[in-house]
């Protein structure tokens, strides 16, 4: 079955740049989304088709997705971005995430 | 963008089932397939099944082995999930989330989601 490997936490300072991969055998071949999740919450889209922010969602929040690897890059981080980030894709029609991210502004 | 809420939840016993519903109101439901999503306590999130806007177009994740049924009944605006042979690897938040490409056959990305409900495997 098909695998998104992601890194188990992310630190960053307030205002730096917090930069989340995940890795899959040819996933630059695939949409990649991801979503955050701040805790007691539900999931939410923050970037979908690899690089495309949805309304609502600020553009300190950007993606792309290349090789075998998609990333999702927060600039000037800021507390309110603390939470836990999953990426998503698709493959033979299984829907597939992530193991999840914690993100933690310092 | 829609609204999805949850129900059907509660503590029920291994072996059992229960019926997950779904209700969604904002968009033409009847357009849009959807997706089932779970969460272990304290774990990540995992994709659960998925159903095409008419029905026809149904998928499961393999570590189901035919125990989950989805459905959608379009005059109700509702998605159901009935869940069968309950083990306690069941038990987590459930949510119901959106597809977002109208009359599509298969799944891209989740928005919105539903605020979820928990369900509880024990005995």
């Amino acid at each position: 079955s098909y695998e998104l490997t992601q890194p188990p936490s992310v630190s960053v300072s307030p205002g730096q740049t917090a930069t989340i991969t995940c890795s899959g055998n040819n996933l630059g071949r695939k949409y990649a989304s991801w979503y955050q999740q701040r805790p007691g919450q539900s999931p939410v889209l923050v970037i979908y088709r690899d690089d495309r922010r949805p309304s609502g969602i600020p553009e300190r929040f950007s993606g792309s997705n290349s090789g075998d690897t998609a990333t999702l890059t927060i600039s000037g981080t800021q507390a309110v971005d603390e939470g836990d980030y999953y990426c998503q894709s698709w493959d033979s029609d299984t829907g597939v995430f992530g193991g999840g991210t914690k993100l933690t502004v310092l | 963008q829609g609204h999805l809420v949850e129900s059907g939840g509660g503590v029920f016993q291994p072996g059992g089932s229960l019926r997950l519903f779904c209700e969604a109101s904002g968009f033409t439901f009847s357009s849009y397939g959807m997706n089932w999503v779970r969460q272990a306590p304290g774990k990540g999130l995992e994709w659960v099944s998925f159903i095409g806007y008419d029905g026809n177009i149904k998928f499961y994740a393999d570590s189901l082995k035919g125990r989950f049924i989805v459905s959608r009944d379009n005059s109700r605006n509702t998605l159901y999930l009935q869940m069968n042979s309950l083990r306690p690897e069941d038990t987590g938040i459930y949510y119901c989330a959106k597809d977002p490409t109208e009359y599509g056959s298969r799944g891209w990305w989740f928005d919105p989601w539903g605020e979820g409900t928990l369900v509880t495997v024990s005995s």
